[in-house]
């Protein structure tokens, strides 16, 4: 079944530590997004990739970078967490229809 | 910019009653327009869309015209139940970008009770 998987979806950690968030998509899709929710429920865009090798900041300035070696993964990193880094962080991708799919996200919260 | 505006939650109430979300967007050239819907503990779910003017979403009872006069995307249902508790948000996404990202209203929360 074509769907969009993120892992861990709870993560709670220590300041300073690094992290990676997973994000895998087995629908093909080409574009990718990851977006941060705030606990105000606002959604904003962090990163987005066109495709393999090619990724962009999104409107939110975010200290967490991205890579796309592979069409289906699109990992988000933080090189040293932080408190103000507690969020959930949502990843989708877009089809050619212009809907875009989400994952059920994962929960950080630094401490 | 392009930005979304939707009335502020939460929206509380009783099951059978009539549910309107407002949204209004602000936006160059005419966008796609989207509805997604949140579960606790869960990620977006697109609920429905229309992509030009004049055109009704539908899905699971829920509907929402595209008024480019109004530049709103309201949000109804005629009889909602508890299990369309959640929180609702309304998203455009600008065709004559590349990257066509969302950008969404701040979230509207629906409590029904029984």
């Amino acid at each position: 079944e074509a769907d969009i998987y993120q892992t861990p979806r709870y993560l709670v950690i220590g300041t300073g530590k690094k992290i990676t968030l997973e994000c895998s998509q087995t629908m093909g899709h080409d574009k990718m997004y990851w977006y941060q929710q705030d606990p105000g429920m606002e959604l904003h865009l962090i990163h987005y990739s066109y495709g393999v090798n090619s990724t962009e900041k999104g409107d939110l300035s975010s200290e967490s970078t991205v890579s796309r070696i592979r069409t289906e993964h699109f990992p988000l990193t933080l090189e040293s967490a932080r408190p103000s880094h507690t969020s959930q962080y949502l990843c989708a991708s877009r089809s050619g229809y212009n809907e875009q799919f989400f994952g059920p996200g994962t929960r950080l919260t630094v401490l | 910019g392009n930005s979304v505006t939707q009335m502020e939650g939460p929206v509380t109430l009783s099951e059978e009653a009539f549910l309107t979300i407002n949204c209004t967007y602000t936006a160059t050239g005419y966008p796609s327009l989207f509805w997604y819907v949140q579960y606790p503990g869960e990620g977006l779910q697109l609920l429905l869309k229309a992509t030009k003017a004049d055109d009704k979403g539908s899905n699971k009872g829920f509907e929402a015209t595209y008024r480019k006069e109004t530049t709103s995307f309201h949000l109804e249902k005629g009889s909602v139940q508890v299990s369309d508790s959640a929180v609702y948000f309304c998203a455009l996404s600008d065709k004559d970008t590349g990257r066509r990202a969302l950008t969404f209203g701040s979230g509207t929360r629906l409590q029904v009770q029984p």
